[in-house]
């Protein structure tokens, strides 16, 4: 059964396009990340909500912002895509932050292209 | 320094090979630390976490040396099914994941 899942799994946009990547989850956890990974590197993180309490990386561009309506959706939008843009996008999910049950459970992923 | 640095790689091995891969990490202070293996194009997946005391999981024994802020996986009797992507996970004080950019292995026939 799907714990995470991610949809699209496949996202083509144009250049300047805005653009929702949604993630949903089924295992009630406080926790939800996105990650950008782009190919042979490592997934990078680009914000976390814990509950409604939002993080962002001090690195994540302005670009790149996400919402989270309740505890089971996330969504990660792109307000104007670019080339660089394109990348396995990945939600995870976990428990809590911090202690033993941190484990991050992964969606599949969802792959941009921008054309 | 990396904050999280891995064995470059690739590691390609006969089947039935012992493999290890080594990890260091910058952070004194990180809490947490995991193997995650990842497929081509698939998600990361947990593999085992890692424990001050060492730990085995059949054929996988994870070690951690925190003087040295190392972490080590074994691999013994590899199998074609084995082949992935091996990525160090470190937590720190803020429980921020910081990835290894990954090892990839091939194991073959």
């Amino acid at each position: 059964d799907a714990m995470v899942i991610q949809n699209p799994r496949y996202q083509v946009t144009q250049f300047g396009k805005p653009v929702t990547l949604s993630c949903s989850q089924t295992l009630n956890h406080n926790v939800m990340y996105w990650y950008q990974q782009k190919s042979s590197q490592a997934p990078k993180l680009l914000f976390h909500y814990y509950d409604k309490d939002f993080n962002n990386e001090a690195d994540t561009p302005d670009n790149f912002q996400s919402r989270r309506p309740n505890t089971s959706f996330c969504f990660l939008d792109i307000r104007s895509p670019g080339l660089g843009d394109a990348a396995m996008y990945l939600c995870a999910t976990s428990r809590d932050p911090q202690g033993p049950s941190y484990e991050q459970y992964f969606g599949p992923g969802t792959r941009l292209t921008v054309t | 320094r990396k904050e999280v640095e891995q064995d470059p790689g690739p590691f390609n091995v006969p089947e039935g090979a012992t493999v290890a891969f080594n990890c260091t990490y910058s952070n004194s202070a990180s809490q947490s630390f995991f193997w995650y293996r990842q497929d081509c194009r698939k998600e990361p997946k947990l593999l085992m976490s890692v424990y001050s005391s060492g730990n085995e999981d059949g054929r996988f024994t994870a070690q951690l040396n925190r003087a040295s802020q190392y972490i080590s996986l074994l691999i013994r009797d590899s199998k074609l099914s084995d082949s992935a992507t091996y990525l160090c996970v470190v937590i720190g004080s803020n429980y921020k994941l910081t990835f290894g950019k990954g090892t990839l292995l091939t194991v073959n026939p």
